[in-house]
């Protein structure tokens, strides 16, 4: 199946600091990406819609100034948590799919697990 | 809007015993409905959809779901369970009405004891 791959897989930052996340489509173009949020024991939900070459498409409760996407090309959608404080520590995944359709297979990147201290 | 409902936080099975994880689903229209299986620390992978036809779908690594549209519900089944099975397992549904988007249920956590 296409693969999807999330960077870093990991990381830890000082509370105020900014955190950026990469989502990559490996081996096909993907014009929309999804990006999610599972708390602990707790189901994904969807935080933003994520659309190459436009705006993303945030979901209610979601704060986009803090949550920055951007999807620059067809195969990167990139999530910046800003001035990231330690409830937003969270794993973070994105997902994608290889066409356009609403029945298409997503693929889901590995996450990235952030913690704030 | 749609919703998903798993009942189930925690099943434990024998392995080789069979599996039943329920998921009763909220939407208006037909739905489309997905299991994803997540082991720990790892992203989603889909075991089986169902958009049209055939109530029974067949799956990846022998997991199987019926979908029963009077009772609202897409349950996951497989006839012998293994260890490697032991995972989080997400129900999900998605429609025409709500574009690409995905809702997904709580999940439910599978554990395996020999």
């Amino acid at each position: 199946g296409a693969v999807v791959s999330q960077h870093p897989s990991r990381v830890i930052c000082k509370s105020g600091t900014s955190v950026k996340i990469e989502c990559r489509s490996l081996d096909f173009q993907a014009t929309t990406m999804f990006w999610y949020r599972q708390f602990p024991k707790q189901s994904l939900m969807l935080m933003a819609t994520s659309n190459e070459g436009s705006k993303a498409t945030y979901e209610q409760g979601v704060e986009k100034d803090k949550f920055l996407i951007n999807h620059a090309s067809l195969t990167l959608s990139t999530l910046t948590v800003t001035s990231a404080h330690p409830e937003d520590s969270s794993f973070y995944i994105c997902s994608a799919r290889t066409d356009g359709s609403n029945t298409g297979e997503l693929f889901f990147g590995e996450g990235s697990r952030l913690t704030v201290l | 809007a749609q919703s998903v409902t798993q009942p189930d936080i925690h099943i434990t099975v024998s392995e080789g015993a069979s599996l039943e994880l329920r998921c009763n689903y909220s939407y208006g229209a037909t739905p489309y409905l997905f299991w994803y299986v997540q082991s720990p620390g790892q992203g989603l992978q889909l075991l089986l959809k169902y958009f049209s036809g055939d109530t029974l779908v067949q799956g990846i690594k022998g997991f199987e779901a019926e979908f029963k549209r009077s009772q609202s519900s897409f349950n996951l089944r497989k006839p012998s369970v293994h260890w490697s099975d032991a995972a989080e397992y997400f129900c999900a549904v998605g429609g025409m009405e709500y574009g690409n988007k995905l809702v997904f249920g709580a999940g439910t956590i599978l554990r395996v004891k020999s």
